[in-house]
């Protein structure tokens, strides 16, 4: 597609609930990054995909969190029982390469209740 | 570790007015440096990007030089508008043991008429 598309745009769940975040990235893009923004942040770092590879997962906060790209195209997120400091807005970016410009989606905003 | 750090907003601002908002960065190495935009409800926009020592980036009226002496990045434009109020993030490029953009906390622009 002609850019990154993010699937919710708006999600609320109750505290202890699973949720999966998709994330549809530039067609072509081998690079994929999730980053997570608080409310008033800069986005921070979660997790790389290089293809269906999963180079960098230093950023997931807890084994709650996990990220998958089977195929090396659409990627998901998802965080199991969530709690209410996981509300956030969940950023997805796409990349041809690291030495190019990303592509962020619109992201998808959580909100733990 | 590297780091950026930009100057606390929010600033305000009339229209037509210069606009400077500081960013200055700790790294190992030589990384990118990027300036992203985030207008309100949407995701991060490239706004402009320098890849080496005193490389200007360049886009839509908005200016960064890549300054290694004073390891800084700041972002000016000579007349702002309305139009310009957004969050702007400065970021620093993927170290050689990473994969990640590293952004600042983000600046808020407030541009009124």
């Amino acid at each position: 597609g002609a850019g990154v598309s993010q699937s919710p745009r708006y999600k609320v769940a109750k505290r202890g609930q699973d949720v999966a975040l998709r994330c549809d990235p530039i067609s072509g893009h081998v690079s994929l990054f999730w980053y997570q923004q608080a409310l008033g942040q800069g986005p921070e770092f979660l997790t790389y995909f290089q293809n269906e590879a999963q180079l960098d997962k230093s950023g997931l906060p807890s084994d709650r969190f996990f990220a998958e790209r089977p195929e090396g195209s659409v990627s998901t997120l998802k965080i199991q029982r969530t709690q209410q400091e996981d509300s956030a807005v969940y950023l997805c970016a796409s990349s041809v390469g690291q030495a190019y410009g990303y592509t962020f989606g619109s992201g998808t905003r959580l909100t733990v209740v | 570790g590297d780091s950026v750090t930009q100057m606390e907003g929010p600033v305000t601002l009339s229209e037509e007015a210069f606009l400077t908002i500081n960013c200055t960065y700790t790294a190992t190495g030589y990384p990118s440096l990027f300036w992203y935009v985030q207008y309100p409800g949407e995701g991060l926009q490239l706004l402009l990007k320098a890849t080496k020592a005193d490389d200007k980036g360049s886009n839509k009226g908005f200016e960064a030089t890549y300054r290694k002496e004073t390891t800084s990045f700041h972002l000016e434009k000579g007349s702002v508008q309305v139009s310009d109020s957004a969050v702007y993030f400065c970021a620093l490029g993927p170290s050689n043991s990473g994969y990640a953009l590293n952004f600042g906390k983000g600046t808020s622009l407030l541009v009124t008429p």
